[in-house]
């Protein structure tokens, strides 16, 4: 069956560090993979889209690459700050519309 | 300023009490879709409609009934809600339904079903 797991519920990291999220599927072959930030209580947030055929892509502190041979998307968030608190979700699909992984919570400690 | 809008942005009610949540949408997308959240279970898809008059089962479609009569909107209808209803739901809309378009999702209404 299709699956999107998304590598920890929660992950803590030190201001200033590199946070790394995972984003793993299985019996997918997504041509694009998307990334949200949902703050508590409210609606999702496009962030980024990548391409199968686009290795990595940058938006000012982040960074997301898709390796098509893992079946994985690495989300990066250089520089932490505590505004960066938040959920991240996943999102892609295949001959469906848009599924969502669970996300992983980021806390960036001050 | 393009965005999704819903109402009620909160419903206390009670089991049984038929109600409708509405969702609207200004950038004439074609596709809208509904969501409901819950803890540990991320967001699960309800019902979705690629657009006027075409509607389709997500995951999750029990329980609940759908229209879309224009393009703008996509009102969630709970015909006789129950507890299990209890969550937060969120409607989202984009341009086209496959993933090389970005959702834009609205405010979310937290439903409680007592």
């Amino acid at each position: 069956s299709q699956k999107i797991e998304q590598n920890s519920e929660a992950l803590n990291i030190q201001e200033g560090k590199t946070a790394t999220l995972t984003c793993n599927y299985t019996n997918y072959s997504p041509a694009y993979l998307q990334w949200y930030r949902q703050d508590p209580g409210r609606g999702p947030v496009f962030l980024l889209l990548i391409r199968e055929n686009e290795k990595e892509k940058r938006k000012e502190r982040l960074k997301v690459t898709f390796d098509t041979t893992l079946k994985q998307s690495l989300f990066h968030i250089t520089a932490s700050q505590p505004a960066d608190s938040a959920t991240y979700l996943c999102a892609l699909s295949g001959n469906t519309p848009l599924v969502f992984g669970k996300g992983t919570r980021l806390s960036v400690i001050a | 300023e393009a965005q999704v809008t819903q109402n009620p942005r909160y419903l206390i009610t009670v089991t049984g009490k038929k109600l409708t949540v509405t969702c609207s949408q200004n950038m004439n997308h074609e596709y809208m879709s509904w969501y409901r959240q819950d803890p540990g279970l991320g967001l699960r898809q309800i019902y979705y409609s690629m657009n006027v008059e075409v509607t389709d089962k997500g995951d999750v479609p029990e329980g609940y009934k759908v229209s879309r009569k224009e393009k703008r909107n996509f009102p969630l209808i709970l015909e006789s809600p129950s507890p299990n209803q209890t969550s937060l739901y969120f409607c989202a809309s984009s341009l086209s339904w496959t993933s090389s378009y970005e959702q834009y999702f609205g405010p979310g209404t937290r439903l409680t079903v007592t």
